[in-house]
């Protein structure tokens, strides 16, 4: 069964240099979630966006953005990164908005280095 | 490779009446075992964790987790559940051996009816 694929897997840039990371929800989910988890650290829910709109936000920096497009896979973009954006970035995806029985899958994460 | 299972798609309970949601994990080192809570249209919201300690880990709204190494399970408790405990729970591991890496299980819908 298709499940949630991120790419890539592995990047690694320089400070203050831009990223861009991309989640392929499952066919036919709906709602992205998108994750910071930094090492040794519990997952931090970024935002969440709902056929293509918004629908939660978490604590995600300015420097960052996302959305998500007609296909449904959604990019987050990251700006004048920081050594502290290293981290493992991963997504998840669910069908609805999350209502009684709506389950998120998650992906496998794109591991994040700034040097 | 690690890995966590929730069994129960489903979790059905009558408000007032004790709520466990299983979970079993499987890691190739010492486990780091998390739980969280989804509500309706909200990102994660994390629940309890075990590191190292004592068993019977206490979190957030009244819930507790007991960690049982000869199982390898690590299912959480309220001893009372409330109709606003109605959400969707995650189990997650981590090994030791790597700082980043998270498996989440499939989740467990908990519904708890007035």
């Amino acid at each position: 069964a298709a499940g949630v694929i991120q790419s890539p897997r592995h990047l690694i840039k320089e400070k203050r240099e831009t990223a861009t990371l991309k989640c392929y929800p499952i066919p036919r989910h709906d709602t992205v979630y998108w994750y910071q988890q930094g090492p040794g650290q519990d997952p931090q829910f970024l935002i969440s966006f709902y056929e293509k709109m918004q629908s939660d936000k978490g604590s995600i920096p300015d420097r960052f953005s996302a959305q998500q497009f007609s296909d449904y896979h959604s990019e987050l973009n990251m700006s004048s990164l920081e050594l502290g954006d290293s981290a493992l970035y991963f997504c998840a995806s669910s069908l609805g908005a999350g209502g009684q029985g709506t389950k998120a899958f998650f992906g496998q994460g794109t591991r994040l280095t700034v040097v | 490779a690690q890995s966590v299972a929730q069994p129960e798609d489903q979790v059905n309970v009558a408000e007032g009446n004790p709520l466990t949601v299983k979970c079993t994990y499987s890691v190739s080192g010492n486990p780091y075992l998390f739980w969280y809570v989804q509500y309706p249209n909200r990102g994660l919201q994390f629940l309890l964790k075990y590191i190292t300690g004592d068993n019977l880990v206490k979190g957030s709204y009244g819930f507790e987790a007991e960690f049982n190494k000869s199982q390898t399970s690590f299912h959480l408790k309220k001893p009372s559940a409330l109709v606003s405990d109605s959400a969707l729970y995650f189990c997650a591991v981590r090994d030791t051996w790597d700082d980043y890496k998270l498996s989440f299980g499939a989740g467990t819908t908990v519904t708890v009816r007035a």
